[in-house]
């Protein structure tokens, strides 16, 4: 099993600063199969990013992905009002998906 | 437009039995593994189970073997997980889920399942 280990758990930034989310994988991802979601509470996970650093359809982009061997980043140019919310991390390779913990992105 | 729309949830007493289904559209079903995807009040997302394209494989979270079962129809394209013995702990939004290469992953709007006496 891929365990994706997130950091940091609680993000304090205040709108229009810059986000950077991380995700760490035990393993490597094959194709580089890993997402990126936003939920807010209540909803189900928006999907943002996948194969790494592909844009969902109709995601901004202020949103960007990219990884270097195990080690995925979530990165947001100027966090918008919207943006407050928790993010995943997930692997969809292996016969089991995987989740990371998630990261809150709060207003400071 | 790829859609999946689960249904079956609702509340009922430990113990006891569920099956929820997920109605997909807008792909070929049959050329897809099919995940369901489990969040708990206020934690995080768990792969419950998920189905290979011609079902002959399946593979489930320790959690839920011996008492969930994944199984398909395409020609209904259809996903189902059959849920039994169901403890307080399976309490959760159950979506399910397609997992692709080349758009990433879709999603369901999920359905509730409740178990309490």
């Amino acid at each position: 099993e891929i365990v994706l280990t997130q950091s940091p758990g609680t993000l304090s930034l205040s709108p229009g600063e810059r986000a950077t989310l991380s995700c760490r994988a035990s393993q490597s991802v094959t194709s580089n199969y890993l997402a990126w979601y936003q939920q807010r509470p209540g909803q189900a996970p928006r999907l943002l990013i996948y194969g790494a650093s592909s844009r969902a359809t109709g995601i901004p982009d202020r949103f960007s992905g990219s990884a270097s061997g195990t080690d995925f980043t979530l990165t947001i140019s100027r966090l918008e009002p919207e943006d407050f919310a928790v993010y995943y991390c997930h692997q969809y390779a292996g016969s089991l998906w995987t989740f990371g913990q998630g990261t809150k992105v709060e207003i400071k | 437009e790829v859609q999946l729309v689960e249904s079956g949830g609702g509340l009922v007493q430990p113990g006891g039995s569920l099956r929820l289904s997920c109605a997909a559209s807008g792909f070929t079903f049959s050329s897809y593994w099919m995940t369901w995807v489990r969040q708990a009040p206020g934690k995080g997302l768990e792969c419950v189970a998920n189905i290979k394209e011609d079902g002959s494989e399946k593979y489930y979270v320790d959690s839920v073997k011996g008492r969930f079962t994944v199984s398909r129809d395409d020609a209904k394209n259809t996903l189902y997980l059959h849920m039994s013995s169901l403890r307080a702990e399976d309490t959760a939004v159950y979506y399910c889920a397609r997992g692709t290469g080349t758009t990433g992953v879709d999603w369901g709007q999920g359905t509730l399942v409740t178990v309490s006496s």
